[in-house]
């Protein structure tokens, strides 16, 4: 199995410009998170999704974030504008509804953003 | 105070040593996560426990429900052991998974 993939791996923008990370989950699996992790905050989850679903986006820090599912292979997670505040490791992982009921994760190699 | 400390913060150790790194909850779960982060790549799952212990190679993972508490073991540590260690738990009732702040370890040949 491929695992979860993640796009681009590194990311180096200005201010203000619109940032689109990537992200396709492992085949079958049903749930999709995407977590962002800064040396100040460690790991956050910023929003997940069930069956494309967004089930909690409580972790989207403000309006400038929007995640999208548009099918159950593929997610996007957009900031715009982008700050140099945004600048972190954003990480995707998937996880399959039969192991859910406990959390296992399977995550993707991260794209580390840099907003100058 | 977070709902997930794990101690200690950084740790450097000779390869061959025994190593352990702790991590208490305070809150009541239904499983704890040991993650790995190596520097610049991505986060592999280690264990995912709900009671007792579970070992898988050299490392030793232990959780008492009782006192909130888990340790990771690594024996006869190797510098490629040198990584983030991360515990995660979810809370009863939730969805989400809570982090700790992880745990630098760095084995020195």
């Amino acid at each position: 199995d491929a695992g979860v993939i993640q796009s681009p791996r590194h990311e180096v923008t200005e201010m203000g410009q619109e940032v689109t990370l990537r992200c396709k989950p492992i085949s079958g699996h049903d749930y999709l998170f995407w977590y962002r992790q800064t040396m100040m905050r460690g790991l956050e989850l910023l929003i997940y999704f069930n069956n494309n679903v967004p089930i909690d986006d409580s972790g989207m820090p403000e309006d400038r974030f929007s995640a999208k599912m548009p099918n159950a292979s593929f997610s996007t997670l957009k900031i715009q504008p982008s700050e140099p505040r945004d600048s972190a490791v954003y990480f995707c992982a998937s996880s399959p509804p039969r192991r859910f009921s406990t959390g296992e994760l399977f995550f993707g190699e991260g794209s580390r953003l840099t907003v100058l | 105070k977070n709902e997930v400390e794990q101690s200690p913060q950084n740790l450097t150790a000779q390869e061959g040593e025994f190593i352990t790194i702790n991590c208490s909850y305070s809150v009541g779960i239904s499983a704890l996560h040991w993650l790995q982060q190596h520097p610049g790549g991505g986060i592999v799952s280690l264990f995912m426990l709900s009671s007792g212990k579970k070992k898988h190679g050299r490392l030793i993972a232990t959780i008492n429900i009782q006192e909130k508490h888990s340790s990771l073991h690594i024996t006869a540590s190797h510098p490629r052991d040198s990584a983030v260690y991360i515990c995660a738990v979810r809370r009863t009732g939730a969805q989400k998974l809570v982090f700790g702040q992880g745990t630098r370890l760095t084995i020195n040949p």
